[in-house]
């Protein structure tokens, strides 16, 4: 079946430091891929997305890169802000699956991020 | 113009008791779910209607039931709650058929007591 395994967390940052949050997939066809991110006593946004091979997805300065050949899909931020403090959450999405898994989403563990001052 | 919202915020009470919360969105999709996150922010599927019809029943006890009286809504009732059953709930719609992006709510705290 589909999985999804992200970088355990807590992630602890001072500002304007470099991001990287690893996720990487196992899936059956050519899944859809998801950043999603929650902000303290809030829901779910989706923060970028890529839906295939090398496509690059990008927003509010974090970008991460659909990499079929060693399925990943790595968050990166060149400088965080105390504002990204959240816990962000990769996902996938198999346009191939069918019967009671067509358009579900598979997410991977959540890391959370702190960003100090 | 709040796109999916749930009702209400936070829920306590004590174990034994049932409780219902309900979901709306406004996006016009067809495709409504409901997810559990726990305390160490693991967020887990629980159901999955379209149409008004189940198609996704991950392992969930029978007392969780969910019930979709048209595209727009999506409730949860939840007979003689138990302690584990605390968590927070969230809400998310999509259309079916396009890459999976799902919109969420903002999620519903429930404590039980």
């Amino acid at each position: 079946g589909n999985s999804v395994t992200q970088m355990e967390g807590p992630v602890t940052l001072s500002e304007e430091a470099f991001l990287t949050i690893n996720c990487t997939y196992t899936a059956t066809g050519y899944p859809s891929l998801f950043w999603y991110v929650q902000y303290p006593g809030e829901g779910l946004q989706l923060l970028l997305k890529a839906t295939k091979a090398d496509d690059k997805g990008s927003n509010k300065g974090f970008e991460a890169t659909y990499r079929k050949e060693t399925t990943s899909f790595h968050l990166e931020k060149g400088s965080v802000q105390v504002s990204d403090s959240a816990v962000y959450f990769c996902a996938l999405s198999d346009p191939n699956a069918g019967g009671t898994s067509y358009g579900k989403l598979t997410f991977g563990q959540g890391t959370i991020l702190t960003v100090h001052p | 113009d709040t796109a999916v919202s749930q009702t209400p915020k936070y829920l306590v009470t004590q174990m034994g008791n049932d409780k219902s919360i309900k979901c709306e969105q406004n996006l016009g999709h067809d495709t409504m779910y409901w997810y559990k996150q726990d305390s160490k922010k693991f967020l887990k599927i629980m159901f999955s209607y379209n149409n008004k019809e189940l198609i996704i029943n991950e392992t969930v006890p029978n007392r969780f039931s969910p019930k979709s009286p048209d595209k727009a809504h999506l409730n949860l009732h939840i007979n003689s709650l138990e302690l584990g059953d605390s968590a927070v709930y969230f809400c998310a719609s999509s259309q079916f058929g396009r890459d999976g992006e799902q919109f969420f709510g903002p999620g519903t705290r429930l404590t039980v007591l």
